[in-house]
C-alpha cells in the first residue's frame, strides 16, 4: 500500500564513503523531489526532477548528485560525505501543476543518514 | 527570494482551547500555500492547502495577502492534533520552500 518508498530507512556510512539513497513511487507521478532536513530545521529542498528534467537547486553542494533512470525511480548519491551531511533525506513526489491537478506532495518515510 | 517563517517552535495547549499556528511568507509572484503535518512515527502529508479553502480535520488556514500570512487555526484542539506541522510555500511551478515547523503539543 505504500506509495512513496524509501531504502534504507537507516544508514550508515563513513567519512568520505560514496553513498546511495533509494527512492521508488508507485504512484506514477512526473515529478520526484530530494530534501535535506537536519534535526529541528525545515526540510530543504535539494533537487528535484520533472519528468527526465533535472533541477539543481542554486546552493545545492556539488557532492550530492541525483540519478533517475525510470519515472518509478530516483537516487541520490553523496560522493564524499562530510560529518555535516548527517540528515533525514525526505524523498517526495507530486503530479506537476501543468496539469492541473490539486497540487499536493507525496513523502516517503526517509533515510535517516549517519557519518561516522 | 521566497521566505516562510514559522515564529513558534513549540505551541503547548490544553484539549479544547483554540489553537493558532502562525506562519508569514515572503514572496514576489502569486503564492500557494499549504499546511502539511506529521504525526508521531508517520510520514509528512498534506493537511490542507489555501486554493481549496477546506476545513480538514477542523483545522483551516485563510490566506491574507495583506498581512502576507496564513496562519492555521483550529477552534478546539485534541490529544491527537499533536504533531510537527510545517507551513510550505510552492514557487517557480514545482517547487516547496517550507518553515521550520511548529510542534503542537495538546495536553489532556
Amino acid at each position: 500500500d505504500a506509495m512513496v518508498i524509501q531504502n534504507p530507512r537507516y544508514q550508515v556510512t563513513q567519512f568520505g564513503k560514496p553513498v546511495t539513497l533509494s527512492c521508488s513511487q508507485t504512484l506514477n507521478h512526473n515529478v520526484m523531489y530530494w530534501y535535506q532536513q537536519k534535526s529541528s530545521q525545515a526540510p530543504k529542498l535539494l533537487f528535484h526532477y520533472y519528468d527526465k528534467d533535472f533541477n539543481n537547486e542554486a546552493d545545492t553542494p556539488d557532492n550530492f548528485q541525483s540519478r533517475r533512470p525510470n519515472t518509478s525511480f530516483c537516487f541520490l548519491d553523496i560522493r564524499s560525505p562530510g560529518l555535516g551531511d548527517a540528515a533525514m533525506y525526505l524523498c517526495a513526489t507530486s503530479r506537476d501543476t501543468a496539469s492541473g491537478a490539486r497540487y499536493e506532495q507525496y513523502f516517503g518515510p526517509g533515510t535517516r543518514l549517519t557519518v561516522t | 527570494a521566497q521566505r516562510v517563517t514559522q515564529p513558534e517552535k513549540l505551541l503547548s495547549v490544553f484539549k479544547g482551547a483554540p489553537v493558532e499556528l502562525k506562519c508569514n511568507y515572503s514572496y514576489s509572484g502569486s503564492p500557494e500555500l499549504f499546511w502539511y503535518v506529521q504525526y508521531s512515527r508517520q510520514r509528512l502529508q498534506l493537511l490542507l492547502r489555501h486554493i481549496s479553502r477546506e476545513s480538514i480535520k477542523g483545522f483551516t488556514a485563510d490566506l491574507n495577502k495583506g498581512e502576507t500570512s496564513f496562519h492555521l487555526k483550529k477552534p478546539f484542539a485534541q490529544e491527537e492534533d499533536s504533531a510537527m506541522y510545517y507551513c510550505a510555500l510552492l514557487y517557480n511551478f514545482n517547487k516547496f520552500y517550507f518553515g521550520s515547523g511548529t510542534k503542537l503539543n495538546v495536553k489532556p
